[in-house]
């Protein structure tokens, strides 16, 4: 079993709507999550980081934190094609990213 | 800022060869972090370094795989001899010291592939 776990998709969401990803993790010494974003043939770059139980906003996008269940999430509001990417989950135990395998996001325009 | 900086971008090789990549991080990062990427396995670290001292090297796959960091502007990935195995996409990624750091920014990756 992977530390951490994504459904590796593709998810597909209509232009407009949320986008919900999801992300588990079996290390409870993890101590902040990371959400990035990349586009194809390109470097995956920071959405964004949560380390406190609970939601954190940044514009149109919502991280989600439940330590007890294990449980990351990323929700993206009012989807954009330019959010068509693959979303890579990762947990960070003493400065190491443990990375998902990524969920793949396609927005239909 | 120039963010961090890998090279070459491309890499092509033979079975058998030394290759060397090269990565210089974000000016004034203490924190380098050599990834691998490919459609199997995901983005795997394969070591990082503190300060310039390797701290973790637990996801090198062998011997045939070393790295250094010299000084804390440059550090570079070796694969000796290389394998086919081996094609894959190279991230370094690079952090500040904390309490500023646990952000990792990553160069735009070398591509190799092994022949």
């Amino acid at each position: 079993q992977k530390e951490v776990e994504q459904n590796s998709g593709p998810l597909s969401v209509p232009e407009g709507a949320i986008a919900s990803l999801n992300c588990t993790y079996s290390d409870r010494g993890s101590q902040s999550f990371f959400w990035y974003r990349q586009y194809s043939g390109k470097s995956p770059e920071l959405i964004m980081f949560i380390y406190s139980n609970g939601d954190k906003e940044d514009g149109r996008f919502t991280a989600q934190l439940n330590k007890a269940s294990q449980y990351v999430s990323l929700l993206i509001r009012d989807s954009q094609p330019s959010d068509s990417a693959t979303y890579l989950c990762a947990g960070e135990v003493n400065e190491k990213l443990t990375f998902g395998t990524g969920t793949r996001l396609t927005i239909i325009p | 800022d120039a963010g961090v900086i890998q090279s070459p971008r491309h890499e092509v090789t033979e079975m058998g060869q030394e290759v060397t990549l090269r990565c210089k991080p974000i000016s004034g990062h203490n924190s380098l972090f050599w990834y691998r990427q490919t459609m199997m396995r995901g983005l795997e670290l394969l070591i990082y370094f503190n300060n310039n001292v390797p701290i973790d090297d637990s996801g090198m796959p062998e011997d045939r795989f070393s790295a250094k960091m010299p000084n804390a502007s440059f550090s570079t990935l070796k694969i000796q001899p290389s394998e086919p195995r081996d094609s894959a996409v190279y991230f370094c990624a690079s952090s500040a010291p904390r309490p500023l750091g646990h952000i990792q920014y990553f160069g735009a990756g070398t591509r190799l592939s092994v022949l």
